[in-house]
């Protein structure tokens, strides 16, 4: 399985932009790159997912690097709300793709 | 609507019972998958169905750890002859069907599971 690199952590000023990068340098052609957060106590949540091209939600944009070897995770204006940990996650496309495998993540700290 | 939920919240036991975890996925989803997290890790997969078959149970660590889902609905992982090393939180998700790889994964809240 292509296997991901993240920070164990990172500290954030609320209502500031978070980068959190991910380093996926043996990611083959069809690999979807997904992100979940898992909040204190609670199960993982959907963040986003992308192929090649960047992409946007109402919960973050993910950047895509031209080469695919790596990502960033970017939270426009962290809140409170959005201390977590982050799991940037590969899944191959097909059945091997159907199960997730996370990481360590990145422990996001979001200070008032 | 309502998400998915895990019965119980709490479990503890003593080293050597057997237990039983519930899951309840959303309504209608077909692919419903099981992991477990340790104490500061990711979680890390067991098994996931597809409708009442396990379609992969390549994680479940031994043949004491057993998952299923007759009706194709509600799934109860089953674990006989508790150890301690058992202890995590146990996760469940759910997702509407197996999309390799492009799916959303929908998760409850856990069990945890102490073994004393």
């Amino acid at each position: 399985d292509a296997k991901t690199t993240q920070p164990n952590s990172m500290e954030s000023n609320e209502e500031e932009p978070v980068h959190l990068p991910c380093n996926h340098s043996t990611i083959s052609g069809t690999d979807y790159i997904h992100w979940y957060r898992q909040l204190p106590s609670q199960g993982p949540e959907y963040v986003i997912h992308g192929l090649t091209s960047n992409v946007n939600n109402r919960m973050a944009s993910l950047a895509i690097a031209e080469d695919r070897k790596s990502s960033t995770l970017i939270l426009h204006r962290a809140t409170l709300r959005d201390a977590a940990v982050y799991y940037c996650i590969l899944r191959e496309v097909g059945a091997a793709g159907n199960k997730l495998t996370f990481g360590g993540g990145t422990r996001v700290l979001v200070k008032p | 609507g309502a998400g998915v939920s895990q019965t119980p919240s709490n479990k503890v036991t003593e080293k050597g019972k057997y237990v039983e975890l519930r899951c309840d996925p959303i309504s209608g989803h077909t692919a419903l998958y099981w992991y477990r997290q340790s104490l500061g890790q990711g979680p890390e997969f067991l098994i996931y169905f597809q409708g009442t078959g396990a379609a992969d149970d390549s994680g479940l660590p031994n043949d004491r750890f057993f998952a299923v889902r007759p009706e194709g609905s509600v799934s109860t992982l089953k674990i006989q002859r508790t150890e301690r090393g058992d202890s995590a939180v146990y996760l469940c998700a759910s997702s509407p069907r197996l999309a390799g790889g492009t799916d959303t994964q929908y998760f409850g809240p856990g069990t945890r599971l102490t073994v004393l």
